[in-house]
């Protein structure tokens, strides 16, 4: 059984720029989480979606947004990026609400 | 704001022992609490998930649950240098949003 896939694994941006990210979770899983972490913030949570509705969303700017796809595969975007959006963005896919969630891989962005 | 306290560390115990992970959580709904080990450099793996008081034991592993204090536990038996990663702590709230402490560095020493 395939696990998480997040693509690109690595990404090197320029300040004002846009970037998508994506994601796609373990066959079956309908739930999409996405994090943000850095060494000085840890793990921070961005939003998560169901069967294609945000259920929940962090406390980030609205430059950052999601999106999940009838597939369940789900991309997120980041806009206007800043020196500080440097980080690595993981992904996490989970089966039923409350149940485990399994990560991939993530996106290591940096922003110049 | 919903909180997850983990010491940092680094937590250093010699191979073979017993290494001891402590973690906190703030939100008295939540339901469902999780383990996840991060090596330098890669993405966290689960390798505990315990959803009922008591304790839950898996090879050297052994989680342990306190809803009334608000506790969890993470006991590594027979430590090796290979566990020598971050373990990181969630715990998932009422609205189903995982929260995550910052993490405990545990060093094996061999």
């Amino acid at each position: 059984k395939a696990g998480v896939t997040q693509t690109p694994r690595y990404l090197i941006k320029t300040r004002g720029q846009q970037v998508t990210l994506s994601c796609s979770p373990i066959s079956g899983h309908r739930s999409v989480s996405w994090y943000q972490q850095t060494p000085g913030q840890g793990l921070q949570f961005l939003f998560e979606y169901f069967s294609e509705t945000q259920r929940n969303k962090g406390n980030f700017p609205g430059r950052f947004s999601g999106r999940q796809f009838s597939n369940s595969r789900s991309e997120m975007n980041v806009s206007t990026l800043e020196l500080g959006d440097s980080a690595l963005y993981l992904c996490a896919s989970s089966g039923t609400s409350g149940t485990e969630a399994f990560f991939g891989q993530g996106t290591r962005l940096t922003v110049v | 704001q919903k909180e997850v306290e983990q010491n940092s560390g680094p937590l250093s115990v010699p191979e073979g022992a017993i290494a001891s992970l402590n973690c906190t959580y703030s939100d008295r709904g939540s339901q469902s609490f999780f383990w996840y080990r991060q090596y330098s450099g890669k993405s966290p793996e689960l390798i505990m998930s315990i959803y009922s008081n008591g304790d839950k034991e898996d090879g050297r592993f052994t989680a342990q649950l306190n809803k009334a204090s608000q506790y969890v536990s993470l006991l590594i038996r027979d430590s090796q240098p290979s566990d020598s990663a971050t373990y990181l702590c969630a715990v998932m709230d009422s609205s189903y949003k995982l929260i995550f402490g910052s993490g405990t560095r545990l060093l094996v020493r061999p």
